[in-house]
């Protein structure tokens, strides 16, 4: 079982640069997430997916764009990379509960480190 | 206001210890919420999920306080390997913000032998 899968899991960048990062999950999940995380920051939401064709703004979605063209595919992009952007990406996914949204139960990628220069 | 927020700590203690965190969140109309835990330069492990009348898995007990808009996770017997970062994750279900997965950012522990 593959679970979530995240490519690449490492780029360095120069500014301006552009770049995509794919996560690909093979549990059928309706909700799909990514994260970034960076030193005494926690995991902190860019954008995220309640199902395929739809995306939501997280805290921090500036300087980035997502699609959800199919369901087991959630992509990051970066338009025009800047030193900011420098960080640890985390993508998730979570299946539905009970009620209805997300389990809660996130599944997460390994991560991909990103350096922009 | 942050919409969940965590004393980052760190939080130093020696084994055998009982250690609580809490985790506070600004918006009431949050459904559900839950515990994680982060190994360093790994990816977050759901610990515990946590429900309105509390409930415990073993030596971790979560609750949660709707009122004060608070969780909390306790640890008793602290082990060597319960060193790590805990997450506090909250979701929102209403309106725009449905499905929404929210991180505080973290409270440090370390157990000393």
């Amino acid at each position: 079982n593959a679970g979530v899968t995240q490519t690449p899991k490492f780029r360095v960048l120069k500014t301006g640069q552009s770049m995509t990062l794919l996560c690909a999950q093979d549990m059928n999940h309706e909700y799909m997430y990514w994260y970034r995380q960076d030193p005494g920051m926690g995991l902190r939401l860019i954008h995220y997916s309640v199902g395929e064709g739809t995306t939501a703004k997280g805290e921090v979605p500036d300087g980035y764009n997502v699609s959800r063209l199919k369901k087991q595919n959630f992509l990051l992009g970066l338009e025009s990379a800047a030193p900011s952007q420098t960080s640890v990406y985390f993508c998730a996914s979570s299946g539905p509960g009970l009620a209805g949204g997300p389990t809660g139960e996130l599944f997460f990628g390994e991560g991909s480190r990103l350096t922009v220069l | 206001r942050k919409e969940v927020e965590q004393d980052p700590g760190p939080f130093n203690v020696p084994e055998g210890a009982t250690v609580a965190f809490n985790c506070t969140y600004s918006n009431s109309a949050s459904q559900s919420f839950f515990w994680y835990r982060q190994d360093c330069r790994k990816e977050p492990k759901l610990l515990m999920s946590v429900y309105s009348s509390g409930n415990e898995d073993g030596r971790f007990t979560a609750q949660l306080n709707r009122a004060s808009q608070y969780i909390s996770l306790l640890i008793r017997d602290s082990k060597l390997s319960d060193s790590a970062t805990y997450l506090c994750v909250v979701h929102n279900a209403g309106g725009t913000s449905y499905g929404k997965l929210t991180f505080g950012q973290g409270t440090i522990l370390t157990v000393h032998p």
